[in-house]
Formats: C-alpha cells, structure tokens, sequence
C-alpha cells in the first residue's frame, strides 16, 4: 500500500537549519508529482513547495521562496526540503503528500504522510 | 493569489443530519476545487477533486458541488466518524495552491 513517512524534524534556533525527509513505498515515486504542505499549530493548511516527476520543475511559497529547497531522488523513493534561514512562524507540522494522478501536474492530494514536527525557538 | 473563505467556522449537528460547508472562491476556478477532511492528530484525507468527484473509497453520503466561485461540500446522514475539520482546495491558478481557512464540524 501507499507510504509516505517524513522525518527530519526538531528544534531549531532561529535562522538555524533542517533538512526533512520523506520516503515513499507501495507506488511508483517517480512517476508522480510529491508536494510539502505545513500546518502552524492549532491553524490550517499552507502549501509550502511543489516538485515535478523527473524534479525538473519546482514551485515554491512565497512566504519560503529563498529559504527553502525542495529536491528528490527517484532511485531512493525520497524527497527532501532543505529548511534554511528559519523563523519563529516556519513552526509547524510538515506533510509530504502525492499528487492524485501518475506522470501529469493534478495539484490535488490523495495520499499523506503523518507529518513531521518543526519547531523553531530561541 | 486566490482566497477560499470557506463557512461557516464551525457548524454544530447531530448524527443523523445533513451537513451543508461553503467554500467561496476570490475569483473564478472553474471545477479545480477538492475538499479534505482531518481529524485531530492525523493528517488530511481527500474527500472530493474537482469539485464533484468522489475520491477513491469515500462513502456516498459525501458528495460536492458548484462551478466558478462557488463550492458546497455535502454530508448526508451524518456519521460519528464525520466529525472533523473540513478544508477546500484550489488548483485552479498557481502557484500558490491554496487552502481555505477550514470548517470545523462539531457534534451537537
């Protein structure tokens, strides 16, 4: 069956650093489009970055666009965002999700990991 | 960038009821709306994409509808399970993709 599984998370000190992880199993990684989407404690939902199949093609949140580097690696079934230049509002649980249909750009997401908590704090 | 404003905040219901949320979009996004449901602790599941279509294994007392800037999910006979958060979702223009502020589906 579908897996997503994100780690990396923890406690950074503002303007520190951490690199999540999300490792993909029961599917065919690299024939689907993979965004992050985070969630601020006791908030909703805010898309954060967007990487294409191959990893050719990347969007990215304003509100992270510099600080924020989002990669994959098809051969390992992983993708991987580089959180750089934390703040105090990057605080918040980060999801992996798949978009809905293999091989095109769908923007919908039918399949989430359990997230990964980033907490940034002096 | 597009705003969904979604409505009520929270809605209170017994099991039983029909549910009725509103999604409204800033501007138009054609049929490129879904709708996702998350309970405390877990993360979100799709329920509709493209503002009418059924995801795989969502029961048919879930069911979306509306066109351009105006979207409604509905729940018919309410389950003690529905109760939850509820977002809708726009593809329509991006980037950014963009999440409506949520409703929160509440036992009465």
């Amino acid at each position: 069956q579908v897996q997503l599984v994100e780690s990396g998370g923890g406690l950074a000190k503002p303007g520190g650093s951490l690199r999540l992880s999300c490792a993909a199993s029961g599917f065919s990684f690299s024939d689907y489009y993979m965004s992050w989407i985070r969630q601020a404690p006791g908030k909703g939902l805010e898309w954060v970055s967007y990487i294409s199949a191959s990893g050719n093609t990347i969007y990215y949140a304003g509100s992270v666009k510099g600080r924020f580097s989002i990669s994959r690696d098809n051969a390992k079934n992983s993708m991987l965002l580089q959180l750089n230049s934390l703040r105090v509002e990057d605080t918040a649980v980060y999801f992996c999700a798949r978009d809905k249909e293999p091989k095109r750009s769908f923007q919908t997401f039918d399949y989430w990991g359990q997230g990964t908590v980033v907490t940034v704090s002096s | 960038e597009i705003v969904l404003t979604q409505s009520p905040v929270t809605l209170s219901l017994s099991p039983g009821e029909r549910a009725t949320l509103s999604c409204r979009a800033s501007q138009s996004v054609g049929s490129y709306l879904a709708w996702y449901q998350q309970k405390p602790g877990q993360a979100p599941r799709l329920l509709i994409y493209d503002s009418s279509n059924r995801a795989t294994g969502i029961p048919a007392r879930f069911s979306g509808s509306g066109s351009g800037t105006d979207f409604t999910l509905t729940i018919n006979s309410l389950e003690p399970e529905d109760f939850a958060v509820y977002y809708c979702q726009q593809r329509s223009d991006w980037p950014p993709i963009t999440f409506g502020q949520g409703t929160r589906l509440e036992i009465k």
